[in-house]
C-alpha cells in the first residue's frame, strides 16, 4: 500500500540537542516537502525538494536542515538554533515539481521540549 | 507574497445541514486551490481541488467554487454527517517554487447528530 511514513510519532528534545525526523515515501514522487503546524494555525513551509540532491528553503527555514540523498527519503533535522521547536511536523510529497500536482501528507511527528 | 484568509474559524451545524467555508487569496497569479481535511492527530487529507480554468467542481457531497475576479473560493459540504467533523484547510499555489502551497488558518467543523 503506497504512502508516506513519518517517524517517530512523538519526539522529545533536550536543550542544545539536534533531532532528526524521518520521512519516507513509496509513491515514486519526485517532490517532497516539510511543513510546520502550530495550534490553531495553518501549515507553514520549512523546506522543499524537487529532485534528488536538491532542496530549497521555504518560509521558515531558520533552525532547520534537510538532505535528499534518495528519492524516497527526505529527513528533517531540527537544530539547537531553532528556539521554538515545539510543533507538529508534517511531510508531504507530490508526483513532480510542476503543474500544481496534489500534495499527499504523512501523519506527522509531534515534537516537544523536555 | 501570497496570503490566504479562511473563514469562519469554527463552524457548528446539525447533521443533514450544509456547511460552507470561504477563503480569499491575494495573489492573482495563483492558479491551484486544494482543500484538505485533517482529523485529530493525523495528517491533512486532500478532499478536492480546483484549477483556475474551472469555476466549479463537485465530488458527491463536496463541491468547490472559484471566483477569480473576486479572488475567493469556497468549500460546500451538503448533507453533513458526524464523520465530516474535522479541521478543514484551504490553500493556494502559483505553480512555481516547486508547487509551494500557502495555507489558510483552518476551520474546525463540528456536525452535531
Amino acid at each position: 500500500d503506497g504512502g508516506i511514513t513519518q517517524s517517530p510519532k512523538y519526539l522529545f528534545r533536550k536543550e542544545g540537542q539536534n533531532v532528526t525526523l524521518s520521512c519516507e515515501q513509496n509513491l515514486n514522487h519526485d517532490a517532497m516537502y516539510w511543513y510546520r503546524q502550530d495550534p490553531g494555525q495553518g501549515l507553514r513551509l520549512i523546506y522543499y525538494s524537487q529532485i534528488v540532491n536538491d532542496f530549497q528553503k521555504g518560509d521558515i527555514a531558520e533552525g532547520y536542515s534537510v538532505s535528499r540523498e534518495k528519492k524516497e527519503s527526505f529527513p528533517l533535522t531540527v537544530t539547537s538554533a531553532q528556539k521554538n521547536p515545539t510543533a507538529f511536523y508534517l511531510c508531504a510529497s507530490s508526483m513532480d515539481r510542476g503543474a500544481n500536482q496534489p500534495q499527499h501528507f504523512g501523519d506527522g511527528t509531534r515534537l516537544s521540549i523536555l | 507574497g501570497e496570503n490566504v484568509e479562511q473563514h469562519p474559524s469554527t463552524l457548528s451545524v446539525q447533521e443533514g445541514d450544509s456547511a460552507v467555508i470561504k477563503c480569499t487569496y491575494s495573489d492573482s497569479a495563483s492558479n491551484y486551490f486544494p482543500w484538505y481535511k485533517q482529523e485529530l492527530g493525523k495528517g491533512p487529507q486532500l478532499i478536492i481541488d480546483i484549477r483556475s480554468n474551472v469555476g466549479e467542481k463537485k465530488d458527491q457531497r463536496i463541491a468547490v467554487t472559484l471566483n477569480k475576479t473576486a479572488k475567493h473560493f469556497s468549500l460546500h459540504i451538503t448533507e453533513t454527517q458526524p464523520e465530516d467533523s474535522a479541521v478543514y484547510f484551504c490553500a493556494a499555489s502559483k505553480g512555481n517554487q516547486g508547487g509551494k502551497l500557502i495555507f489558510g488558518q483552518g476551520t474546525e467543523l463540528s456536525v452535531k447528530p
